[in-house]
This record gives structure tokens, C-alpha cells and sequence, in this order.
């Protein structure tokens, strides 16, 4: 199946910092990643949808300014959590799939704000 | 409402015995539908994907789809404590469309 690699795994930072976590597809161009964040006992909550060479699509409630996404080539797409502070503690996961049809996810980064 | 609802449990169930997992979703335009299994500190993983009614087999695990019905789901045969995990249900209206997905069910095997 299709691989996404996402780093770093966890990461942990001082508050008013920024944290840049990046997410390639391995083996299939990515033309669209999906980015969610996951609290403590709650299900996945898509944040944005990225796609390659265009702005991403944020959802409701989600910050633009304050979580930066890039998608600047086929295979890599990057979540920057800019001024992080205590509340975006969080598990951040990333997906895309072959034709966006099955999705596979990165292996999560656990963001914790000091 | 919510859009995809899954019984948050957890189900528990014995070693052995068959795990019975339902999702219900309200959009009725939705054509693909998937179960993804999480382990507690991971990302979600891929067990099964269905897109037309009826039952759909891999090994242990088993998808049912009804659409008419608006739900889908999963049994798990001969439940080993591995499966213990978390069990999302996830819904896509169309190809390049995004997942929606349900909050999750805790499964619970006990040796």
C-alpha cells in the first residue's frame, strides 16, 4: 500500500515557538494531503486539505494564519504550528492516498506546548 | 446530528468471540466506506474498505454495507486481546472528496 512518511514523531516546544512537521508520500504523488489533529479520547478532526501548487482549504473554526500549510511539490507537504502555545497540544496526523481514494496516514506527531 | 455516529463503548468481549462494530452515517449521496483500527499514541490503520451492499470478507474481519439502511459494519471473528484498539468508521461521498469520520468505538479483548 501506499506510504506516508511524517516526522517528527513527537516534539516538544516552549510556548510562543513554532513547530514545522512534515509529512512525503513515498511510493505515489500526493497530489492532495489531508491534515487532522486528535485530542486525548476523541476521533480524528480534519483541520485543512492541502493541495499540491495551490492553497489549502481550511475547515471551520481552523486558523489559516496560525497553521501554515505548504504543499509545494508532488511529494511533500508541511503543517507549521506558528506561535504554538499550551491549548495546540495535540496529535497531528497527516493522509493522502492513491487518487485520494483509500487513505493512508503518516505516523502522527504528538505535539506537546510547554 | 453527526454526520458519521459510531457507539463510543467500550465493547467489551471475551478471547474468541465475535466483535460487533456499527456505524451509521446521514449522508445518503456517500459512496465508499472504510473501518481503520488505532491503537492507543498511533495514527489509524487500514483494515477494510467497502463500496457496494452486502458483506465483504478479509480474513477475521468482515464489512457489511447497507445503504438503504445508512449503515455499515464490522465484525471481527475469533477477537484475539491484539485487536483490542480503537475502531473508526469513515464515510467519502466520492473519490478525491474527504473522509469523514466517526468518533470511534474502544474495543476491549479479555484473554
Amino acid at each position: 500500500g501506499a506510504v506516508v512518511s511524517q516526522h517528527p514523531s513527537w516534539v516538544i516546544c516552549k510556548s510562543g515557538t513554532s513547530v514545522k512537521i512534515e509529512c512525503r508520500s513515498l511510493d505515489f504523488q500526493a497530489t492532495t494531503m489531508f491534515w487532522y489533529r486528535q485530542f486525548p479520547k476523541q476521533s480524528l478532526m480534519l483541520m485543512a486539505t492541502s493541495n499540491e501548487g495551490s492553497k489549502a482549504t481550511y475547515e471551520q473554526g481552523v486558523e489559516k494564519d496560525k497553521f501554515l500549510i505548504n504543499h509545494a511539490s508532488l511529494t511533500l507537504s508541511t503543517l507549521t504550528v506558528t506561535s504554538a502555545h499550551p491549548e495546540d497540544s495535540s496529535f497531528y496526523i497527516c493522509s493522502s492516498g492513491q487518487n485520494n481514494e483509500k487513505l493512508f496516514f503518516g505516523s502522527g506527531t504528538q505535539l506537546s506546548v510547554l | 446530528q453527526k454526520e458519521v455516529e459510531q457507539n463510543s463503548g467500550p465493547l467489551s468481549v471475551p478471547e474468541g468471540a465475535i466483535a460487533s462494530l456499527n456505524c451509521t452515517y446521514s449522508d445518503r449521496v456517500s459512496q465508499s466506506f472504510f473501518w481503520y483500527r488505532q491503537y492507543s499514541g498511533k495514527s489509524p490503520e487500514l483494515i477494510m474498505s467497502i463500496y457496494s451492499n452486502g458483506d465483504k470478507e478479509d480474513g477475521r474481519f468482515t464489512a457489511q454495507l447497507n445503504k438503504a439502511s445508512q449503515y455499515v459494519s464490522l465484525l471481527i471473528r475469533d477477537s484475539q486481546p491484539s485487536d483490542s484498539a480503537t475502531y473508526l468508521c469513515a464515510v467519502n461521498q466520492a473519490a478525491g472528496n474527504k473522509l469523514t469520520f466517526g468518533g470511534g468505538t474502544r474495543v476491549l479483548v479479555k484473554p
